[in-house]
């Protein structure tokens, strides 16, 4: 149990154009899903919190007119990244949680973005 | 402010030998902790985690952690490494307190050698 999955699992795009990557919660209801971005040999980095049904809240730094996140049902959270460029281009991860104790997160498998 | 630190970039074992990554964390409050470990190209695998009680934790794969409260640390050991452990491993708090955000670690990489 606890599977999240991730759609598409690679994706490249031409710069200035929007992309959209979708996180769900497979076989449980997700109160809550997070994204993360991780460059290279680094460390995931906190992007933005989304509730089902509210607006995400995103991390110091992260554009939010940039990175658009909608949590429309308990099962489901799309990231668009809007008029992409080439620093868009990483690996982004999601995860959800149950929102019961410990609010344990489990992973999607991440999407490749490549920006050129 | 909260934070994971894993003082280690880079660790080469030679298969069969023993390993431990080491953890330290800050954070004011008795900390949710777990490793989690990342092949090239994949999301994340949760290897353990601890939450209370017993603070030797197994997990899956052979592998194990402790919590020392009194050192701050979660170092995550195995006894005998196989060569498909090589991976990057991520230790990170979880922060009840803030919906369950977690802070992660910079990572280690880890390579077995035959």
């Amino acid at each position: 149990g606890a599977v999240v999955s991730q759609h598409p699992s690679w994706v490249i795009c031409k710069s200035g154009t929007s992309v959209k990557i979708e996180c769900r919660s497979l076989d449980f209801q997700a109160t809550t899903m997070f994204w993360y971005r991780q460059f290279p040999k680094q460390s995931l980095m906190l992007m933005a919190t989304s509730n089902e049904g509210s607006k995400a809240t995103y991390e110091q730094g992260v554009e939010k007119d940039k990175f658009l996140i909608n949590h429309a049902s308990l099962t489901l959270s799309t990231l668009t990244v809007t008029s992409a460029h080439p620093e868009d281009s990483s690996f982004y991860i999601c995860s959800a949680s149950r929102g019961v104790s410990y609010n344990e997160q489990f992973f999607g498998p991440g999407t490749r973005l490549t920006v050129l | 402010a909260q934070s994971v630190t894993q003082p280690d970039i880079h660790i080469t074992v030679s298969e069969g030998a023993s390993l431990e990554l080491r953890c330290n964390y800050s954070y004011g409050a008795t900390p949710y902790l777990f490793w989690y470990v990342q092949s090239p190209g994949q999301g994340l695998q949760l290897l353990l985690k601890y939450f209370s009680g017993d603070t030797l934790v197994q997990g899956i794969k052979g592998f194990e952690a402790e919590f020392k409260r009194s050192q701050s640390s979660f170092n995550l050991r195995k006894p005998s490494v196989h060569w498909s452990d090589a991976a990057e491993y991520f230790c990170a708090v979880g922060l009840y307190n803030q919906g369950g955000k977690l802070i992660f670690g910079q990572g280690t990489e880890l390579s077995v050698k035959p």
